[in-house]
């Protein structure tokens, strides 16, 4: 299967504090997603990216697409305590599969 | 209302077991998956149904059979269970094969081979 690299893979902040993380892969993506996960839950979509250069908001989270279709990352602004949990890229192949990152573990100290 | 609901939750069993997961959606999409979420929370995907269909069939051993009696639903059964097997299964629907508009998954049923 296609490999996606993931970073960080733990990030501890302070509430207030900016995030990013960002995912790279050897294979091209036509889609790239965004999802968080959350103890004993499932992983819930935050943002699709389907376009090379694509920028899109989803509330304080930004994401891009970027321009190789080879990488996408993920910024979070002003982080509060409930921003805590997974954060999982995923690319977007052939027939629906989605190829997942091993995911950043985010936590914020109040 | 669940849009992607598994059952069971939780599922404790023993080796050598035959075990099934159950999956329905309510959003109305063709096309479901299973995933599975090792103990390093990698996932990745097992099988797709497009309509009733298999599409997908990743490198997943032959125990596990998937079976979709219609698209709304999709039920994993796992034959002669190994310690191997523990692990959160999770049920996963979208619009269509390559449409990744409202991709949504259910909530995992963490299965426990003892």
């Amino acid at each position: 299967g296609q490999q996606l690299n993931q970073s960080p893979q733990s990030m501890f902040i302070q509430e207030g504090e900016d995030v990013s993380m960002n995912c790279t892969s050897s294979s091209i993506f036509n889609t790239w997603l965004w999802y968080k996960q959350e103890p004993g839950e499932g992983p819930v979509l935050l943002i699709a990216l389907y376009k090379a250069g694509e920028l899109t908001s989803n509330g304080r989270l930004t994401a891009q697409f970027g321009i190789t279709r080879k990488d996408s990352f993920l910024n979070i602004s002003a982080s509060i305590p409930s921003d805590v949990g997974i954060y999982f890229c995923a690319g977007g192949s052939t027939l629906g599969r989605l190829y997942f990152g091993r995911g950043t573990q985010l936590t914020v100290w109040p | 209302d669940t849009a992607v609901s598994q059952t069971p939750k939780y599922l404790v069993t023993q080796m050598g077991n035959d075990k099934s997961i159950k999956c329905e959606q309510n959003l109305g999409h063709d096309t479901m998956y299973w995933y599975k979420q090792d103990s390093k929370k990698f996932l990745k995907i097992m099988f797709s149904y497009n309509n009733k269909e298999l599409i997908i069939n990743e490198t997943v051993p032959n125990r596990f059979s998937p079976k979709s009696p219609d698209k709304a639903h999709l039920n994993l059964h796992i034959n002669s269970l190994e310690l191997g097997d523990s692990a959160v299964y999770f049920c996963a629907s979208s619009q269509g094969p390559g449409n990744y508009y409202g991709y949504t998954f259910g909530s995992g049923t963490r299965l426990t081979v003892v």
